[in-house]
């Protein structure tokens, strides 16, 4: 595709529902990235996919945050029992190859916790 | 633990002006370091990169520069426009992991 997209690009979710959050990465890109940005912070590190394997989960808050990439295209980020610190911005980014390539995000999906 | 910090926090100049935002980070051991263009309710463009090897890279009117060992990179936006208000994120990749670390941001406003 053009870029990477996103989806839902806004959702609203009542505190204790679980959500999913889609990333479709730039076609032909190995690695996938997932980062969360607070309200007038930086991005911060949640996770990275090379193809379909999660090679690092570290930057992962909780349990309660899971990703997945099966078939080593799309990705859906799922939050399960959400909170109101879970509310922020979640950005997907793509590199051609490894993780020493340039990433290119996406618009993000901006989570609201009632 | 690499943290990444950026001077100032906003920034507020008149249109045309030259200026220059600076970005400073605690571990060098960095193999590149990229700045990006945050527009309100946007994702992250990507500015310029700068690989470790390297001083600086340019791009129109930007250019960023890299000093590895005293941990600092500036980003020199010369002739500014009120187009070029925004965030502004500096972010590096460590040798040993995947991830991007960034810093708080700069938030610019040029005023016509």
């Amino acid at each position: 595709g053009a870029g990477v997209s996103q989806s839902p690009r806004y959702k609203v979710a009542k505190r204790g529902q679980d959500v999913a959050l889609r990333c479709d990465p730039i076609s032909g890109h190995v690695s996938l990235f997932w980062y969360q940005q607070a309200l007038g912070q930086g991005p911060e590190f949640l996770t990275y996919f090379q193809n379909e394997a999660q090679l690092d989960k570290s930057g992962l808050p909780s349990d309660r945050f899971f990703a997945e990439r099966p078939e080593g295209s799309v990705s859906t980020l799922k939050i399960q029992r959400t909170q109101q610190e879970d509310s922020a911005v979640y950005l997907c980014a793509s590199s051609f190859g490894g993780f020493f390539n340039e990433q290119f995000f996406g618009p993000g999906t901006r989570l609201t916790v009632l | 633990k690499q943290e990444v910090t950026q001077i100032p926090a906003a920034l507020s100049v008149p249109e045309g002006e030259n200026l220059v935002l600076n970005c400073s980070f605690t571990d060098s051991a960095i193999y590149n370091l990229q700045w990006f263009r945050q527009d309100p309710g946007k994702g992250l463009t990507s500015l310029l990169l700068i690989q470790s090897s390297q001083r600086e890279q340019t791009s129109g009117r930007l250019n960023a520069s890299l000093d590895k060992s005293s941990g600092r990179s500036t980003l020199y936006i010369a002739a500014s426009q009120p187009g070029d208000s925004a965030t502004y994120l500096c972010a590096v990749q460590e040798t040993s992991g995947s991830r991007l670390t960034f810093g708080e941001g700069t938030q610019l406003t040029v005023n016509p």
